[in-house]
């Protein structure tokens, strides 16, 4: 299985920082990389897919990139509603695997 | 709107099933790939498995293989999720979700609001 490695585990800003989140995968995953937001007691939303693309919706403040095995999140201009769980999914190989994720606060 | 409902989640004890289901609206099921996802309590998120539009093709995290069993029914627009012999391990919130699926792609672009299974005697 290919195994993600996520980091930071919890990350604590301030409104209007710019915050970034990193996926390692243990193996070139070829930009195979979503990201989803998870709001303290709701179902998991889709962010970013193929590393770099934003889904439908999703303000601009969002950004991912990487290749190979190295993937970011980044969030310009943190705002009180970013305050959530973010995960990164391989699904260039089965079984599809999943970062332990990110838990963001305020500061 | 797409909108998926989960349902049949609950109490069950050790060692005896249970099947979820899956109420998909506003969007063509029969269109897409659908998949299952699983969150332990505080924990991660663990991918299930996943089937292809006409069922000819499901595939499974290797560990659940044996005790679990994706179905879908396109003429009701329901994903099914059969759990056999559960474990206290099986003990999650349980989301469907529909995927976004082709060669080296397998995203999920909308989720369940995800139902509660909880397995203890």
């Amino acid at each position: 299985d290919i195994q993600m490695t996520q980091s930071p585990a919890s990350l604590s800003a301030s409104l209007g920082e710019t915050v970034t989140i990193e996926c390692r995968a243990s193996e070139d995953i070829y930009n195979g990389l979503a990201w989803y937001q998870q709001k303290p007691g709701k179902s998991p939303q889709l962010l970013i897919y193929n590393a770099n693309s934003l889904h439908t919706g999703v303000p601009s403040r969002f950004s991912g990139s990487g290749s190979g095995t190295q993937y970011s999140l980044k969030i310009n201009s943190l705002q009180s509603e970013d305050v959530a769980s973010y995960f990164c999914q391989q699904y260039y190989d089965y079984p599809y695997t999943f970062g332990a994720g990110t838990k963001l606060e305020l500061k | 709107e797409v909108k998926l409902v989960e349902s049949g989640g609950g109490l069950v004890q050790p060692g005896r099933s249970l099947k979820l289901s899956c109420a998909a609206s506003g969007f063509s099921f029969n269109d897409y790939w659908m998949g299952w996802v699983r969150q332990a309590p505080g924990k991660g998120l663990e991918w299930i498995g996943e089937i292809n539009q006409d069922s000819s093709t499901i595939n499974y995290t290797p560990s659940l293989k044996d005790k679990f069993t994706i179905s879908r029914d396109n003429a009701q627009n329901t994903l099914y999720l059969q759990m056999s012999k559960l474990g206290s391990e099986d003990t999650a919130i349980y989301y469907c979700a529909r995927e976004v699926s082709y060669i080296y792609v397998g995203y999920f672009d909308y989720w369940g609001q995800g139902v509660m299974v909880t397995v203890s005697s």
